[in-house]
């Protein structure tokens, strides 16, 4: 089955820096790639997602790039503020069938310092 | 904006009793799922939900575990005799038809097995 990898565990950045986190994922035939911010004691929250057919995408000073030779995809947060500190989390999926599992990476601590 | 909503927030039980956690998804979405959480670990997947009838299940969703939506608004986990080991949180997620992939996560339910 499928199985991601994601790094690093935890990311501590200055207030208006740049953060990356990366994941990896095993099963070629997966094709969707959401990332999920969770607050403390909340649910994970949709931040932005990319499916295989696309490089990159963009939503304010989000972005997802996708590589699908390399099977590995990475989320860039530009102009990091105090409030994007939350946990991270990578996921993949296949078929675009509306039931697939999503299968989670293992999260990424994001601690932005004003 | 609709959500996707749980209760209770957080429920402790002996072991070996039932539970009951309840879900109500986002109106307009056909696709529902549960995810687990053990603290500190990864989002977990163990069921997804379609039509009335169990679309896929994780190993982890064995026979202590069932789903159900008892009328058109209320999806629920039943844990028949719980173990220590299902103690985590638990998130309920929905999806709608058209763009499935898009799964929206509830807030989540902390389960204690005493």
């Amino acid at each position: 089955g499928e199985n991601v990898e994601q790094h690093p565990s935890t990311l501590s950045v200055q207030e208006g820096d740049s953060a990356v986190i990366k994941c990896t994922y095993s099963d070629s035939a997966s094709n969707y790639f959401p990332w999920y911010k969770q607050e403390l004691g909340k649910g994970p929250q949709l931040i932005i997602d990319i499916r295989s057919n696309v490089g990159e995408k963009k939503d304010q000073r989000i972005a997802v790039t996708l590589n699908k030779t390399a099977k590995h995809f990475s989320l860039h947060i530009t102009e990091t503020q105090p409030e994007d500190s939350a946990v991270y989390f990578c996921a993949a999926s296949k078929e675009n069938t509306g039931f697939q599992k999503l299968v989670f990476g293992t999260g990424t601590r994001l601690l932005v310092s004003p | 904006e609709p959500e996707v909503t749980q209760t209770p927030s957080h429920q402790v039980t002996q072991m070996g009793q039932e539970v009951i956690l309840r879900c109500v998804p986002i109106s307009n979405h056909l696709y529902f799922y549960w995810y687990r959480q053990i603290l500190g670990q990864k989002v977990e997947f163990l069921v997804s939900f379609y039509n009335n009838e169990i679309s896929e299940k994780s190993e982890i969703f064995d026979d202590q575990f069932s789903v159900e939506r008892p009328d058109g608004s209320n999806f629920t986990l039943k844990i028949r005799s719980t173990k220590l080991e299902d103690s985590a949180m638990y998130f309920c997620a929905s999806s709608e038809e058209k763009n499935g992939d898009e799964q929206y996560f509830g807030p989540g339910t902390r389960l204690t097995v005493t």
